[in-house]
């Protein structure tokens, strides 16, 4: 049973565009979602987070969305630069557990074309 | 400031044999994480820890053991090797439960 879901494994956008990745949960108690960038051969990195007190987070080029009625959030990256090109994993938390295990998603791969 | 550093980075085993796979973090931080990604899988979580001498199971331990006898060190062990435990193994460790996790490179484990 998957309580994180990202259904894109795969996406493609042009240099200097947006870049829209999609995360799904179904467990109604995450109160704690963060975002990870992955390259190759390297452990997965801290992106961006939000509290699900928030809608909206800004860092730079990389803002996430949170919208708890759907269950959904998203991650956008404005402009798109190669260097983006990684995989991302969505993650999230509970904090009714008092380990705040996160729970990740499979994982989008995003290639920015030049 | 070296972060997350795991050991060794690659590993062949045949079936029924163990293995250590080396943790350390010099960030003084608390919480420590063991997660393993399968092709195409997300990260599942195998073992936690929350403090020295605290250790508690993720969502997938069985074949799996840790230890938290210092909070530096993490080491995982694998008793008796399966084809299933093929996989990338991810160290993490994290100052606070509210914080974003840092991750070590990796350990990709091959069980033939």
């Amino acid at each position: 049973d998957q309580q994180v879901k990202q259904n894109s494994p795969s996406l493609s956008v042009q240099e200097g565009r947006i870049s829209i990745l999609n995360c799904d949960y179904t467990n109604s108690m995450f109160d704690y979602f963060l975002w990870y960038k992955k390259y190759p051969a390297e452990g997965p990195t801290f992106l961006i987070s939000i509290s699900s007190i928030k809608d909206k987070n800004e860092d730079g080029r990389f803002t996430v969305f949170l919208n708890k009625s759907a269950k959904h959030l998203s991650l956008h990256i404005v402009p798109s630069q190669p260097g983006d090109s990684a995989v991302y994993f969505c993650a999230a938390s509970a904090r009714v557990d008092s380990s705040y295990k996160l729970i990740f998603g499979s994982g989008t791969r995003l290639l920015v074309r030049p | 400031n070296a972060g997350v550093t795991q050991t060794p980075k690659f590993r062949i085993l045949k079936i029924g044999q163990s293995m250590t796979l080396q943790c350390t973090q010099d960030m003084n931080h608390n919480y420590m994480y063991w997660y393993r990604q399968d092709p195409g899988m997300g990260l599942k979580l195998i073992y936690y820890s929350v403090g020295a001498g605290i250790t508690d199971k993720g969502e997938v331990p069985n074949g799996y053991n840790v230890s938290r006898s210092t909070t530096e060190d993490f080491p995982l062990r694998l008793e008796l090797a399966a084809p299933s435990q093929t996989s990338v193994y991810f160290c993490a460790s994290s100052p606070s439960l509210n914080y974003g996790y840092t991750f070590g490179s990796g350990t990709r484990l091959t069980v033939v």
